[in-house]
């Protein structure tokens, strides 16, 4: 079945700074890549995501991209605020709207 | 629009009861409800596949007669962990998808904290 590994697992940045969080996935039929941000005991929040017909996706801050040759994708979050820190995950679904986590990333943006 | 409702939020229950977790879409019908779990400070974990009228199908590793789902109706699917002990303590998520357009958006509901005592 699909695997999808994230790093780093936390992320410790500059406020304005920009953050980079990289994932990998296993399963070539794999064609949505979804991100999430999630706050301590919430539940995840969507903040962007790609299909695999589209190599890169932004909005205002976060911006995705996606090579699927290589198999892998990465979230872009510039000019980080306090309010950016939270544990963000990123996911591959392999089909029948299934999706699969990667390990998370604990990101805290130091004032 | 898109909203997934969990109940209860917060479980206290003793080792060897079972407890029910609902999870409803509220605004939309859901032929496919997921059910994760989740460890402190870990991943969601996809713990089975629920579609309204049939057989939820369960990832590998997860105890299909340990954690029973049923998925009777378009908005509501449950979970019940049956005789449950301490280490089935964990957060629990479920989330619908839409059956209309080519969503792919899984929408969350906002978690159930199951304690064992």
């Amino acid at each position: 079945g699909e695997n999808v590994e994230q790093h780093p697992s936390t992320l410790s940045v500059q406020e304005g700074d920009s953050a980079v969080i990289k994932c990998t996935y296993s399963d070539s039929a794999s064609n949505y890549f979804p991100w999430y941000k999630q706050e301590l005991g919430k539940r995840p929040q969507l903040i962007i995501d790609i299909r695999s017909n589209v190599g890169e996706k932004k909005d205002q801050r976060i911006a995705v991209t996606l090579n699927k040759t290589a198999k892998h994708f990465s979230l872009h979050i510039t000019e980080t605020q306090p309010e950016d820190s939270a544990v963000y995950f990123c996911a591959a679904s392999p089909g029948a709207s299934k999706i699969i986590f990667g390990s998370g990333t604990r990101l805290s943006i130091r004032p | 629009g898109a909203v997934v409702s969990q109940h209860p939020s917060r479980v206290i229950c003793k080792s060897g009861t079972s407890v029910k977790i609902e999870c409803r879409s509220l605004d939309f019908q859901a032929t496919t409800m997921f059910w994760y779990r989740q460890f402190p400070k870990k991943s969601l974990m996809l713990m089975a596949t629920s579609n309204e009228g049939s057989k939820a199908t369960y990832e590998q590793g997860v105890e299909k007669d340990k954690f029973l789902i049923n998925h009777a109706s378009l908005t509501l699917s449950t979970l019940t962990v049956t005789s449950a002990h301490p280490e089935d303590s964990s957060f629990y998520i479920c989330s619908a998808t839409t059956t209309s357009g080519s969503s792919y958006e899984q929408y969350f509901g906002p978690g159930t904290r199951l304690t064992v005592t």
